[in-house]
């Protein structure tokens, strides 16, 4: 159990092209869904958490309306990262709360050209 | 706020080996620390979870441990396999009402054959 699944895995997009990254808790609900950004050979940054039904909560330093996160049921997220620039390029991934735990999905590796 | 370290950064041991990983935080008023295991290019697995007021808990081969006096963590891998090999990362939630998880930079572990 406890499964999250993000999608799409891999993208590869031009400069300046929004892309839409969807996490999904598969057989559990969650009210709360966090999406992290990952460098090469670094930990783990907290971008925001998701909120289903309100507005999400960003950290410090990350620009809200460059990155748009929805939760709209409480099996979906989505990030959407606006007018992407190379500088985007990194790994996402999100994460979902069963019982105690969080649970992570796969993670999505964004490329911009 | 909460600093999670993991010392060393990396690890080459050959198989067969009981290993100990650790991890140590600052904040002792922590809510839970989870290890999370994660393979290149993948999201985050989850090992294990201790809660606040545990000491340990165990699965399979994994055995990790949380003493909040002196703000450390332990996970130890027993009879260790080369499919143990990954990147392994410690996270605490510190109690407070928020569930975020505050990360290590991870220790990269191989185990040769």
């Amino acid at each position: 159990g406890a499964v999250v699944s993000q999608h799409p895995s891999w993208v590869i997009c031009k400069s300046g092209t929004s892309v839409k990254i969807e996490c999904r808790s598969l057989d559990f609900q969650a009210t709360t869904m966090f999406w992290y950004r990952q460098f090469p050979k670094q930990s783990l940054m907290l971008m925001a958490t998701s909120n289903e039904g309100s507005k999400a909560t960003y950290e410090q330093g990350v620009e809200k309306d460059k990155f748009l996160i929805n939760h709209a049921s409480l099996t979906l997220s989505t990030l959407t990262v606006t007018s992407a620039h190379p500088e985007d390029s990194s790994f996402y991934i999100c994460s979902a709360i069963t019982g105690q735990a969080q649970h992570f999905g796969d993670g999505t590796r964004l490329s911009i050209l | 706020k909460q600093e999670v370290t993991q010392i060393p950064a990396a690890l080459s041991v050959p198989e067969g080996e009981n290993l100990v990983l650790n991890c140590s935080f600052t904040d002792s008023a922590i809510y839970n620390l989870q290890w999370f295991r994660q393979d290149p290019g993948k999201g985050l697995t989850s090992l294990l979870l201790i809660q606040s007021s545990q000491r340990e808990q165990t699965s399979g081969r994994l055995n990790a441990s949380l003493d909040k006096s002196s703000g450390r963590s332990t996970l130890y891998i027993a009879a260790s396999q080369p499919g143990d090999s990954a990147t392994y990362l410690c996270a605490a939630i510190t109690q407070g009402g928020s569930e975020k998880l505050v990360f290590g930079k991870g220790m990269k572990l191989t185990v040769n054959p």
